[in-house]
């Protein structure tokens, strides 16, 4: 079955610098999650999308921003990154009407240097 | 979504099995009970969901008792790869605009030979 894709699965940066991180959801899921985990961290909520409208905000700094495409694929966009920005983002999906459940992607690692 | 209690951290042995106690006081009667296992730097993958009495997959059970204050994940037989951070969420989401997803604080497992 198909899961959610996010890309890409590592990435290196330096201090202010700008990164995107993309999550192509599970196929007619319409609800995305973006979530950020520091090292030895619980996940933290960052934002979520229902039918390209953003849903929720959560600990995302001003610095971040993303959205949700036509396609329902979500780009996260981080701007002057810092060193603490440096964590595991991973998204997840689900379909509101049927979907119970939410399926987490792989995540994406993300090191500032 | 309703806030929720685990332990910390547990520890076992292989062949043994395992319960995890996730107390959540506060649930509504429309609220799932969902757990998820993570393994370092990837992301939560689902294991099971209940919403009242006993259910059971190929790798979990999920006792809820009646006033489903609380729920126990139980893993039978673990093994070294069950090592890993559980975490229990609970709420809403059938058709429901749920949008924040909030992690607690998930329980650590280790399992020793």
């Amino acid at each position: 079955a198909a899961g959610v894709i996010q890309s890409p699965r590592h990435l290196i940066k330096e201090k202010r610098e700008t990164a995107t991180l993309k999550c192509y959801p599970i196929p007619r899921h319409d609800t995305v999650y973006w979530y950020q985990q520091g090292p030895g961290q619980d996940p933290q909520f960052l934002i979520s999308f229902y039918e390209k409208m953003q849903s929720d905000k959560g600990s995302i700094p001003d610095r971040f921003s993303a959205q949700q495409f036509s396609d329902y694929h979500s780009e996260l966009n981080m701007s002057s990154l810092e060193l603490g920005d440096s964590a595991l983002y991973f998204c997840a999906s689900r379909r509101r009407e049927t979907g119970n459940t939410i399926y987490f992607g792989e995540g994406s690692w993300l090191t500032v240097v | 979504l309703a806030k929720t209690t685990q332990p910390i951290s547990m520890d076992s042995y292989e062949g043994q099995e395992v319960n995890i106690t996730c107390s959540h006081n506060n649930i509504a009667t429309n609220d799932y009970i969902t757990w998820y296992q993570q393994f370092p730097s990837q992301g939560p993958r689902f294991i099971i969901q209940g919403y009242k009495t006993k259910v059971t997959n190929e790798v979990a059970s999920l006792f809820i008792p009646a006033d489903r204050k609380s729920s126990t994940l139980s893993l039978p037989r673990v093994s070294l790869s069950d090592t890993a951070v559980y975490y229990c969420l609970v709420g809403e989401l059938l058709y429901s605009s749920a949008s924040k997803i909030i992690f607690g604080s998930g329980t650590r497992l280790s399992i020793r030979p």
